[in-house]
């Protein structure tokens, strides 16, 4: 049973470049979360995908945007990167979407100079 | 006020001793509460959720919950150093899957 994976594990980009991550869920999974894990912090939610629809979003710019593909599988666009978008950025795979829970992928860590 | 606290920590327990870890929310209305294990340089792992006020065991963890009191927490029994990791603390208002983290506390179990 293939867990939640993520790609690529690690990327190095300067400002105002632009990166694409992507995500490919847990088995039998539907939605896919994504998340920022800035050093020492919590996880923050960016947002939610479900039936190739973004569902939920959180406190994030419109710099951050995503898609999901028939096949569940998801990616997140960051445009005109800052040096504050070098974090972890998380994937959590779930199915449906009331109370679900969410298994984590890898994350990709991106650094911005 | 943060919607989702804890304490950073370390929590230093030894080995063998009951490490108990505290996360406390600021929205009443939060209906589902996890906790998430996470290894340095590696990403959270689910280890227990609980929805219901009470305690609810899995093997050596016991999470418990007071939604009158805003509180939950996880105890660990028998601490082994494998467990030294940051403990996250997750919160679900009930709108949809979004998870609200706490800042995590760091444990270490000494030998």
């Amino acid at each position: 049973d293939a867990g939640v994976t993520q790609s690529p594990t690690h990327l190095i980009k300067t400002r105002g470049q632009q990166v694409t991550l992507r995500c490919s869920p847990k088995s039998g999974h539907d939605t896919v979360s994504w998340y920022q894990q800035a050093l020492g912090q919590g996880p923050q939610f960016i947002f939610q995908y479900y039936e190739e629809e973004e569902r939920q979003r959180g406190n994030f710019p419109d710099r951050f945007s995503g898609h999901q593909f028939p096949n569940y599988s998801s990616e997140l666009n960051v445009n005109a990167l800052l040096l504050g978008d070098s974090a972890l950025y998380l994937c959590a795979s779930s199915f449906g979407q009331a109370l679900a829970l969410q298994y984590f992928g890898p994350g990709t860590r991106l650094t911005v100079l | 006020q943060k919607e989702v606290e804890q304490n950073s920590g370390p929590l230093s327990v030894p080995e063998g001793a009951i490490a108990s870890l505290n996360c406390t929310y600021s929205d009443r209305g939060s209906q589902s509460f996890f906790w998430y294990r996470q290894y340095s340089g590696k990403s959270p792992e689910l280890i227990m959720f609980i929805y219901s006020n009470g305690d609810k065991e899995d093997g050596r963890f016991t999470a418990q919950l007071n939604k009158a009191s805003q509180y939950v927490s996880l105890l660990i029994r028998d601490s082994q150093p494998s467990d030294s990791a940051t403990y996250l603390c997750a919160v679900n208002k009930g709108a949809g899957n979004m998870l609200t983290f706490g800042g995590g506390t760091r444990l270490m179990v000494k030998p």
